[in-house]
Order: structure tokens, then C-alpha cells, then sequence
């Protein structure tokens, strides 16, 4: 198993331009979730979801869209970049609900300019 | 709410010496679940310890050790005989009974271990 994977590892935008980060699992897990990490901040969850057909919003929704359409993807759309959501992005997995433990991918680290 | 305070943002230890980073949350729930993970200076997200609210026993991997109480809402986290691997940010996390769906982290102790 490829477990979760992330694309792509580094992306620099302008502000303003739209991107969609991947994320790909295949452990069949139902529960996915979208985090990003800066520094002194830990990593705060954006959006999350329980199965295909169904998202939720996180701590930090804002700016940040999502869609399930497979159990295995869970892409994350920026519409219009701001410089604000320069950071780390993770992707992670579970098996069920937050209960149980999360795997997560190697990172995206975006920067916008 | 839920939340996670780590309130060692760094420690420095000499290789050796024993290290406890701290982790106090904060839940209305009687169900839930606590979590730490290491981050490698590679980036990359490890999984150490998940916990349920209904098991207090303290638990002891190798080098690792874990205290939890939920009278004082913590869940400690101990390395006996530090080593340079051991350099890390370590987060502790929370999920609610109530909202497994949402794990919550802390914002991470960043570990330094000096050969």
C-alpha cells in the first residue's frame, strides 16, 4: 500500500490564482481530513470528511473548499490564494471517526506570494 | 470546547537525560480520546499513542512512557535516556466523544536533544 499521498510536495502561487491540492488514500479508510500546520500553531484542521458524499467544516474553514466524490480522494481547492494561507498542508486517514489513529501524508508546502 | 495546551514550546536536554513534555486539554466530554504524534525534522507525521478516556493506566513503550490523569486533565509524556533520534516536535491531540470527527492538536513541543 501506497498509504496517503499528497500532491504536489511544493507549489509556489500568486495571489489570486486557484490551485487544488491531491490527496489519495488506499486503505479504504472512510474518515479524511485536511490540516494545516504553521509554526506556533500546531496543525489546525480545515476540513473533514466521513465518507464519500459528505464534508464538514473544521477550525479554519475560510478560503478553502472540499469535495468527496471517491472514498480515495479528498482534494482541497484554494479559489483565490492569499498570501495568508502560506503553510503546510497535511492530509490524513482513518480506518473510522477521529477515534481511531490518522495517517498522514508526506505534506504540500505552498507558498503564495 | 475542545483544547490542547502545550505550554513548552522547546526543551533542550543533554543525550541521556530524561525529558517530560507536558500536555493538559480541556473537554466537556467524559468520552474521548488523547493522541501524540512526533514530527521528525523530515516532516513527516508519526503516530505514538492513542488513549481513551475510561483507561487511566499509565503505559510504558521502550524508552516511552505515558501519564495519564484526568483529575488534573493531563496526559504527560516521558523519554527515559534521551537520544539525538528523539529530536523532534512532539503534538498532543484530542478527539470528543461526541465529535470523533474532529481530532484537535496542540501546538507541538519542540524536543532537542544535544549529543
Amino acid at each position: 500500500n501506497a498509504g496517503v499521498t499528497q500532491t504536489p510536495k511544493f507549489q509556489v502561487l500568486k495571489t489570486g490564482q486557484s490551485m487544488t491540492l491531491q490527496c489519495a488514500q488506499d486503505m479504504n479508510h472512510e474518515y479524511m481530513s485536511w490540516y494545516r500546520q504553521d509554526p506556533g500553531m500546531g496543525l489546525r484542521l480545515i476540513h473533514y470528511s466521513v465518507g464519500a458524499g459528505i464534508t464538514d467544516q473544521g477550525e479554519v474553514p475560510n478560503g478553502y473548499n472540499v469535495s468527496r466524490s471517491t472514498t480515495e480522494d479528498f482534494p482541497l481547492r484554494l479559489l483565490s490564494a492569499a498570501p495568508s494561507q502560506t503553510s503546510v498542508y497535511f492530509c490524513a486517514s482513518s480506518q473510522t471517526q477521529g477515534s481511531a489513529t490518522q495517517y498522514f501524508g508526506p505534506g504540500t508546502r505552498l507558498l503564495v506570494l | 470546547a475542545q483544547k490542547v495546551t502545550q505550554a513548552q514550546t522547546e526543551i533542550s536536554v543533554v543525550e541521556k537525560e530524561d525529558v517530560t513534555l507536558d500536555c493538559v486539554y480541556e473537554t466537556r466530554d467524559t468520552t474521548y480520546y488523547l493522541f501524540w504524534y512526533k514530527q521528525p525534522p523530515s516532516g513527516e507525521l508519526v503516530f505514538l499513542i492513542r488513549r481513551n478516556s475510561f483507561d487511566e493506566q499509565n503505559e510504558i513503550s521502550g524508552r516511552y512512557s505515558w501519564n495519564f490523569q484526568k483529575s488534573t486533565s493531563s496526559f504527560n509524556f516521558t523519554i527515559t535516556a534521551s537520544q539525538v533520534v528523539d529530536s523532534a516536535v512532539y503534538f498532543c491531540a484530542l478527539s470528543e466523544g461526541g465529535s470523533y470527527d474532529k481530532v484537535i492538536f496542540g501546538p507541538g513541543t519542540s524536543l532537542s536533544v544535544i549529543p
